[in-house]
C-alpha cells in the first residue's frame, strides 16, 4: 500500500518569513495530493490540494508543488501570521482509494 | 447538515466496558471513513464505507472494533471490552465521492478516555 513520510515534525518560523513542509510518497498511481490543516480540538480541515496532471497551485499565501519523477510534494506558506500555527499534514491517494496522511508537521509562527 | 457531526464529543469510559461512537456525515456524501489519533500522533485509517457497505476495513486494529453504517448516513463505530490503548480521538469524515480524489470533510472527531 501508498507510505507517505513527511518532513519536519515541527517548525517554528518568525512571523512574516516562509514555511515549507515535505514529504514523499511510495505508489506512483497516487494521483491526488491534498494539505489538512489541523488546530487544537478540531478535525483536519482541507486547506489546498494538486492532482498530477498538475506541478503547482498557489491559493492566496499557500502553494502546493508536485513532483511526479522524485514522488514527493511540498506546501508553501508565505508571510506566516500567527493564524498559520497548527498541525499540518499531508495525504495522498489513488482513485477509488482511501488517503495516506502523513505524520504531520506541527508549525509554529513566532511573533 | 452544515458539516460532520460526531458524538459524543468526549466519552471517558472504565477498562472493560464498550463504548458507541456516532458519525453524521454531510447528507448526500456517499463515502464515509473512520480515523483514530492518539496523542501527539498522525492519522490511522480504520474503516471505509462506501455507502451502507465498507469495501475496506483493512485498519481496524482488532477484533473488538466494529463499525457499521445505515440508510447511507449515520455510522457507528463500536468497541468492545475498552483497553487503555484505546485512548485517542476518533475521527470521522465523509466525501461526496467514494474515492480519496475529493477532499474529506472531516468532524471535530470523539476524545475517548480509557481509565
Amino acid at each position: 500500500g501508498e507510505n507517505v513520510e513527511q518532513h519536519p515534525s515541527t517548525l517554528s518560523v518568525q512571523e512574516g518569513d516562509s514555511a515549507v513542509i515535505k514529504c514523499t510518497y511510495s505508489d506512483s498511481a497516487s494521483n491526488y495530493f491534498p494539505w489538512y490543516k489541523q488546530e487544537l480540538g478540531k478535525g483536519p480541515q482541507l486547506i489546498i490540494d494538486i492532482r498530477s496532471n498538475v506541478g503547482e497551485k498557489k491559493d492566496q499565501r499557500i502553494a502546493v508543488t508536485l513532483n511526479k519523477t522524485a514522488k514527493h510534494f511540498s506546501l508553501h506558506i508565505t508571510e506566516t501570521q500567527p493564524e498559520d500555527s497548527a498541525v499540518y499534514f499531508c495525504a495522498a491517494s489513488k482513485r477509488q482509494e482511501k488517503l495516506t496522511f502523513g505524520t504531520g508537521t506541527r508549525l509554529t509562527i513566532i511573533p | 447538515g452544515a458539516g460532520v457531526s460526531q458524538s459524543p464529543s468526549n466519552k471517558v469510559t472504565e477498562k472493560g466496558k464498550d463504548v458507541e461512537l456516532r458519525c453524521d456525515p454531510i447528507s448526500g456524501h456517499t463515502a464515509l471513513y473512520w480515523y483514530r489519533q492518539r496523542l501527539g500522533q498522525g492519522l490511522e485509517f480504520l474503516i471505509y464505507f462506501q455507502g451502507n457497505s465498507a469495501p475496506d476495513k483493512s485498519g481496524l486494529p482488532s477484533d473488538r472494533f466494529s463499525a457499521e453504517r445505515t440508510g447511507e448516513s449515520v455510522s457507528t463505530l463500536t468497541i468492545q471490552r475498552t483497553q487503555q490503548e484505546d485512548s485517542a480521538v476518533y475521527l470521522c469524515a465523509s466525501s461526496l465521492v467514494g474515492t480519496g480524489g475529493g477532499g474529506y470533510t472531516f468532524g471535530s472527531g470523539t476524545r475517548l478516555t480509557v481509565v
